[in-house]
């Protein structure tokens, strides 16, 4: 089973554009997150939810919405998309807060056309 | 703001070399360093996680060093393999255990 899993894969789209992302753990973990990884390869975090709560927003447009339905479930929404979007989004997670350990998804690249 | 910095940020090597990665980090107040493996097309993979408290982690033929005081650590990794090519990327947390940072990562090729 995959630990944390992640919708979709490869995700190709128009600007203007509304799309989401979906992540899911089955590690029990309380803590999620979405990371952004550029072009330049570099990663930078986006958002933390603990427990369904929002703990970490970063400088991220508001065109960005995480949704934590439940612990397990940590969704992306991008609204209006711009080329600057592009980029693979990782989902992770961690048991706490303190990050511990952290599990991550296979990642999804996003390519705005 | 913390910063993160990986050297070098490409390493070639032949098969069977032992070889050091370096991380160095501007602020020493950190909750621990994790070293991750990411491979082409794949997510992050946790290696090892070293506490503030801790100088060093082994796993394998991987062995992580911490030096709070002086912002740095290092990654050994023995008798590498073509399996080891891969990027490997430090990242620390800050204390109060709500930022990771990541560095830039390494990109190491083994060669058979």
């Amino acid at each position: 089973d995959t630990a944390v899993s992640q919708t979709p894969k490869y995700l190709v789209t128009q600007m203007g554009n509304d799309k989401s992302i979906k992540c899911e753990q089955n590690l029990g973990h309380d803590t999620m997150y979405w990371y952004k990884q550029d072009s330049k390869k570099f990663l930078k975090i986006m958002f933390s939810y603990n427990n369904k709560e929002l703990i970490i927003n970063e400088t991220v447009p508001n065109r960005f919405s995480p949704k934590s339905p439940d612990k397990a479930h940590l969704n992306l929404h991008i609204n209006s998309l711009e080329l600057g979007d592009s980029a693979v989004y990782f989902c992770a997670s961690s048991l706490g807060t303190a990050y511990e350990k952290l599990f991550f998804g296979s990642g999804t690249q996003l390519s705005v056309l | 703001k913390q910063e993160v910095t990986q050297i070098p940020a490409a390493l070639s090597v032949p098969e069977g070399e032992n070889l050091v990665l370096n991380c160095s980090f501007t602020d020493s107040a950190i909750y621990n360093l994790q070293w991750f493996r990411q491979d082409p097309g794949k997510g992050l993979t946790s290696l090892l996680l070293i506490q503030s408290s801790q100088r060093e982690q082994t796993s394998g033929r991987l062995n992580a060093s911490l030096d709070k005081s002086s912002g740095r650590s290092t990654l050994y990794i023995a008798a590498s393999q073509p399996g080891d090519s891969a990027t490997y990327l430090c990242a620390v947390t800050e204390t109060s255990g709500s930022r990771l940072t990541f560095g830039e990562g390494t990109q190491l090729t083994v060669n058979p």
